[in-house]
């Protein structure tokens, strides 16, 4: 079973910084699987990247998705307001058909 | 526009039984897989079990295997998980949630149902 680990747990930082999310998994996984998402309070959460780099329809270019083997990064160019929150990762595969990391909590510093 | 609306959520003792269903609108909902994912109270996201267009492959969580059951009507739209022998464990909020096809992410969610299981 694989296990992906988000790290930090918690992310403080100012608006207009940088933010780098990482995950992690237990062994290397196909990359075509790895998926993003953002969540805010009492809201279903959101997708922003899947397939490692592809960001969803309506999600800005500052998001950017990398990555590969067990090592995967989202990178948050310039931090809007609207973009503190929680962010999972998932990976697809055969058992579990969906593993989702932690989560790190992106606050405002 | 893509819905999903999820609905059935309550409260419920230990050992009882819930039916949670999901609607869907603004897409060809017969041709899409369908999940159901969970939420504990100020915990992470769990998936909890997954149903391909026409029914013929399921799965599940092991958590939930052998006492949730999921399917799906395409002629209504509609996509359901019946819940039984609930355990305090259980009580999340519910989401039901589309496959983006062949990429193993989820793509559109609803705002979810909650399902507290408590005597």
């Amino acid at each position: 079973e694989i296990v992906l680990t988000q790290s930090p747990g918690t992310l403080s930082l100012s608006p207009g910084e940088r933010a780098t999310l990482s995950c992690r998994a237990s062994q290397s996984v196909s990359g075509s699987f790895l998926t993003w998402y953002q969540q805010k309070p009492d809201q279903a959460p959101r997708l922003l990247i899947y397939g490692t780099s592809t960001r969803a329809t309506g999600i800005p270019d500052r998001f950017t998705g990398s990555g590969s083997g067990t090592d995967f990064t989202l990178t948050i160019s310039r931090l809007e307001p609207e973009d503190f929150a929680v962010y999972y990762c998932q990976h697809y595969g055969s058992s579990p058909r969906f593993t989702f990391g932690q989560g790190t909590r992106l606050e405002i510093k | 526009e893509v819905q999903l609306v999820e609905s059935g959520g309550g409260l419920v003792q230990p050992g009882g039984s819930l039916r949670l269903s999901c609607a869907a609108s603004g897409f060809m909902f017969s041709s899409y897989v369908m999940n159901w994912v969970r939420q504990a109270p100020g915990k992470g996201l769990e998936w909890v079990s997954y149903i391909t267009s026409s029914s013929h492959i399921i799965d599940y969580a092991d958590s939930v295997r052998g006492r949730f059951t999921i399917s799906r009507e395409n002629a209504k739209n509609s996509l359901y998980l019946q819940m039984n022998s609930l355990r305090h464990e259980d009580t999340a909020v519910y989401y039901c949630a589309r496959s983006i096809p062949g990429r193993g992410g989820l793509d559109f969610w609803g705002p979810g149902t909650k399902v507290t299981v408590s005597s």
